[in-house]
């Protein structure tokens, strides 16, 4: 089982904004990242450490943290952000790492 | 710009050892500053981190899979490479090698295309 929980799936109206959360002790402690996945792709990383996007990853993606919760907002969705997005960070020892189970984002 | 290849067979028979090797493109493994990393995806599912070297030769393992799991580097070829010993049907899975800097919150990027390997008789 995973240490960080995600909610399986959200959707979210074209052009609106949405949040997917990732839940966790270790978070208390740790930054997440978080990756975008389409179908029959690898992983991208959008988000890293406080709220750091890398190039070429579109500013409507930020990322925030409070307490055991981490948060991914897209701030004006499009329909290209459908994906599973998956938070990643060290497990509660620190000594090595976990991911979340992933959400399934619908764009409507 | 790193980027990074898997390569490997893609059928693999129970009880066998699976063997991947990862090409690492446009920077050096010997540089430092990064752990070079295996992570897998079963089919349908999420992810799962296996295991990471650094270019010394230092590793670290997911303990659920730490008794069967071995990284090894080579720097001559910049290349790293994962042996899964012992596999059943449950290893089944798409393979992924990625680097993540050595700083306390670390990420992954970028990664490698992804290989499916399949556990089958």
């Amino acid at each position: 089982s995973s240490e960080l929980t995600q909610d399986p799936a959200v959707s979210v109206a074209l052009g609106q904004t949405v949040r997917i959360t990732c839940q966790g002790d270790s978070l208390r402690s740790y930054y997440a990242s978080w990756y975008q996945q389409k179908p029959g792709q690898a992983p991208v990383l959008v988000i890293y450490g406080k709220n750091n996007r890398p190039s070429g990853i579109p500013d409507r993606f930020s990322g925030s943290s409070s307490g055991n919760t981490a948060s991914l907002t897209i701030t004006g969705a499009q329909a290209e952000d459908e994906a599973d997005y998956y938070c990643n960070s060290r497990d509660s020892s620190g000594n090595f790492w976990v991911f979340g189970g992933g959400t399934k984002l619908t764009v409507l | 710009q790193v980027q990074l290849q898997e390569s490997g067979p893609g059928l693999v028979k129970p009880s066998q050892t699976l063997s991947l090797t990862c090409t690492v493109s446009g920077g050096s493994i010997s540089s430092g500053g990064y752990y070079w990393s295996w992570i897998r995806q079963h089919p349908g599912k999420g992810l799962e981190w296996i295991g990471y070297i650094y270019y010394s030769g230092s590793t670290y393992y997911n303990p659920s899979l730490k008794s069967r799991v071995t990284i090894s580097v080579d720097t001559s070829k910049n290349q790293f490479s994962l042996k899964l010993s012992s596999v059943t049907a449950a290893d089944t899975a798409v393979y992924y090698c990625a680097r993540a800097p050595t700083v306390t919150n670390n990420w992954f990027d970028p990664w490698g295309q992804g290989t499916l390997v399949t556990v089958s008789s």
